[in-house]
């Protein structure tokens, strides 16, 4: 049974750049989209963006283009988020989860990666 | 750009009793890219629902989902006592889009 594994916790200064890593375990990512979504404390659930690994495309929510890549290595199985110009505001969980092609839902989500904006 | 709003925020009940969940888009959209999730405190979202209204693997029949065109429903017929948590319906838009509600949180009374 496939898992989405997460890279560990990050602390950042405001104007920083983190990277957050998502690898399938179990699984490879041919016929799905991974898509990133963010969890600030005590707040819902909002999408950044997502890609298709089999084709490399990857889209991104209006309010963060610009700040926010994301990226596929098929030969580890893993996307990775990079958001760059963080500010105290992005201190939030991130999600990656995973989306069968025309499913239209996520079936398979990451443990979720805490990313703290601190000076 | 498609906006799901539920409602209520907050719902309070009683195990046994009845819940009733609202998501209503502000424009209609197909009930194929509807979907719901359960998420309890430190844990990453759970599929429940699928499709507006399919059970994904291992949920309860006591979950049910329905609606068409702007309003979607969530049911739990007799909540159980590990029901308790905030629920947020989706959408997934044509252009590989995804659209939250906002949540809401069934809390015992």
């Amino acid at each position: 049974q496939v898992q989405l594994v997460q890279s560990g916790a990050e602390v950042k200064t405001p104007g920083s750049a983190v990277k957050v890593s998502c690898r399938a375990s179990g699984d490879t990512f041919s016929s799905y989209a991974i898509i990133w979504v963010r969890q600030a404390p005590g707040q819902g659930l909002e999408w950044m963006g997502g890609i298709i690994p089999i084709f490399g495309s990857a889209n991104y929510a209006q309010q963060f283009q610009g700040r926010v890549s994301i990226a596929a290595d098929d030969s580890t199985s893993t996307v990775y988020l990079e958001f760059s110009t963080l500010r105290f505001e992005d201190t939030a969980v991130y999600y990656c989860a995973r989306s069968k092609l025309g499913s239209g839902y996520l079936d398979t989500w990451g443990q979720g990666t805490l990313v703290a904006v601190s000076s | 750009e498609i906006v799901l709003t539920q409602s209520p925020a907050t719902l309070s009940l009683s195990p046994g009793e009845r819940a009733t969940l609202s998501c209503r888009a502000s424009e209609s959209v197909s009930s194929s890219y509807i979907a719901w999730y359960q998420q309890k405190p430190g844990q990453a979202p759970r599929l429940l629902i699928y499709g507006a209204s399919n059970r994904a693997t291992g949920i309860p029949d006591r979950f049910s989902g329905s609606g068409s065109g702007t309003d979607f429903t969530l049911t739990i017929s007799r909540v159980e006592p590990e029901d308790f948590a905030v629920f947020y319906c989706q959408y997934n838009g044509r252009s590989r889009t995804w659209t939250f509600g906002q949540g809401t949180k069934v809390e015992v009374k």
